[in-house]
């Protein structure tokens, strides 16, 4: 069954804005990952954040957890054309990833 | 990042046959590698977890006589497609991590097109 589901499903946006994605699941994690996939390609890890933890900062990205709300957000700041990419939330349940559909990204420059 | 490898990249065979598809990992030990199957513009579905030395897990509604998964050392996972049918055409992507718990490295993924 599907764990994670983003919304919203496609985000269009200009270079140089802040593009937020977010993501919702449905029983208790070890932890939540976001990965982002470029067309036909696998997928590259972005950011892992913990049950316990509640805000996490890579670069660009900001990741927040709300384990009483079962949700989690994606915050890429300053947007490039070259973030242009689905980006997709995956719960860790029991050592297993469950994906979400995830959020198509586009970055027109 | 660490480094996980896939071998076809692509693979086209005939309706019937069976393909088979490495997953290697190239940087680190792997006890446990997972395998998914994505359809266009659709989501990564878990398929099964491979477990070095021991019988593949394989999720619900996912047939293991189909989907043969071998995991006979701890850098090389096999899924192979048996008896293929134009309804498994799809892109099939692995992924391992130091820990099931820990973030996962992908391969770049096969994509399957069965005639």
């Amino acid at each position: 069954s599907q764990q994670g589901e983003e919304d919203p499903q496609a985000l269009s946006i200009q270079e140089g804005e802040n593009a937020t994605m977010n993501c919702s699941y449905k029983t208790s994690i070890n932890n939540l990952q976001w990965y982002r996939q470029n067309s036909g390609r696998g997928l590259v890890h972005l950011i892992l954040i913990r049950s316990n933890e509640r805000e996490k900062h890579s670069g660009r990205l900001r990741v927040t957890l709300d384990t009483s709300k079962k949700s989690s957000s994606l915050l890429i700041t300053a947007s490039r054309a070259a973030d242009t990419a689905s980006y997709f939330c995956a719960p860790n349940q029991g050592g297993k990833l469950i994906f979400g559909q995830g959020t198509e990204l586009s970055v027109k420059p | 990042g660490a480094v996980v490898s896939q071998h076809p990249s692509r693979v086209i065979c005939k309706s019937g046959t069976s393909v088979k598809i490495e997953c290697r990992s190239l940087d680190f030990q792997a006890t446990t590698m997972f395998w998914y199957r994505q359809f266009p513009k659709q989501s990564l579905m878990l398929m099964a977890t491979s477990n070095e030395g021991s019988k593949a897990t394989y999720e619900q509604g996912v047939e293991k006589d189909k989907f043969l998964i071998n995991h006979a050392s701890l850098t090389l996972s096999t899924l192979t497609v048996t008896s293929a049918h134009p309804e498994d055409s799809s892109f099939y992507i692995c992924s391992s991590g130091q820990g099931v718990f820990d973030e996962q490295y992908f391969g770049p993924g096969t994509r399957l097109t069965v005639t």
